[in-house]
């Protein structure tokens, strides 16, 4: 059972956009902690996506944005390509546990 | 090029111990807090545990699955962080990666090692 909830999987066509969700509580996004988003492709270490819970790092296309609201974040990915084909996870710190934590994972499959 | 690299993992019984390295390069270790993530097989990331720098004072903190059993330590003179892993059971299996924040972004963490495999047998 993971902190922050997320679906287990989403799937569209390439050109569409998706939305996945990362859910929390008041001991960690409600709290106002950052959170931070990471594409992981198989077999290889996760990659930062999405950082302070809206920004996109160096090299990130424009086609992926973030936003918190609440006890809730989301990651909306637009134009979907083959390549962004992945799995994602969402981050936040929380303060009940004293740990970072992340979300359960979304696999996103390209139609 | 900015990297992180882990070794030390392998396979191991259950209740023995391991040590796991991460090596940086090309980017100032001095200040680094270092975290490892673990992954078992098929499931999500899960922090483990965090060490951070000399100059903070050197504090270390872990996720309550590896407290008492693991314990993070680092020697700046190698640029390497050390993860001592005592008493592993077998839900200790899983790809561990060290990572740390450059700062550029935050906190987040955004310099990751390629990951090294650990497998606990019962």
């Amino acid at each position: 059972q993971s902190v922050l909830t997320q679906p287990p999987s989403v799937s569209g066509a390439p050109g569409q956009r998706v939305t996945i969700s990362c859910t929390g509580s008041s001991s960690n996004i409600g709290g106002g902690y950052d959170v931070h988003w990471y594409q992981q492709l198989p077999g290889t270490a996760p990659r930062l996506l999405i950082y302070v819970n809206n920004f996109r790092p160096s090299g990130v296309p424009d086609r992926f944005s973030g936003s918190k609201s609440g006890t809730s974040a989301s990651l909306a990915i637009t134009g979907l390509q083959a390549e962004d084909e992945a799995d994602y996870y969402c981050q936040s710190y929380d303060s009940s546990l004293s740990v970072w934590v992340f979300g359960g994972g979304t696999r996103l499959t390209v139609l | 090029e900015v990297q992180l690299v882990e070794s030390g993992g392998g396979l191991v019984k259950s209740g023995g111990s391991l040590r796991l390295s991460c090596v940086a390069s090309a980017f100032s270790f001095t200040n680094a807090w270092v975290n490892w993530v673990r992954q078992p097989p098929g499931k999500r990331l899960e922090w483990v545990g965090r060490i951070k720098s000399v100059t903070d004072g050197v504090p270390t903190d872990y996720a309550a699955p590896v407290r008492g059993r693991f314990t993070l330590s680092r020697d700046d003179s190698k640029n390497t962080v050390y993860l001592q892993m005592d008493s592993l059971r077998t839900e200790d299996t899983a790809v561990y990666f060290c990572t740390t924040f450059s700062g550029t972004y935050d906190d987040a963490f955004d310099i990751w090692g390629q990951g090294t495999k650990v497998t606990v047998s019962s």
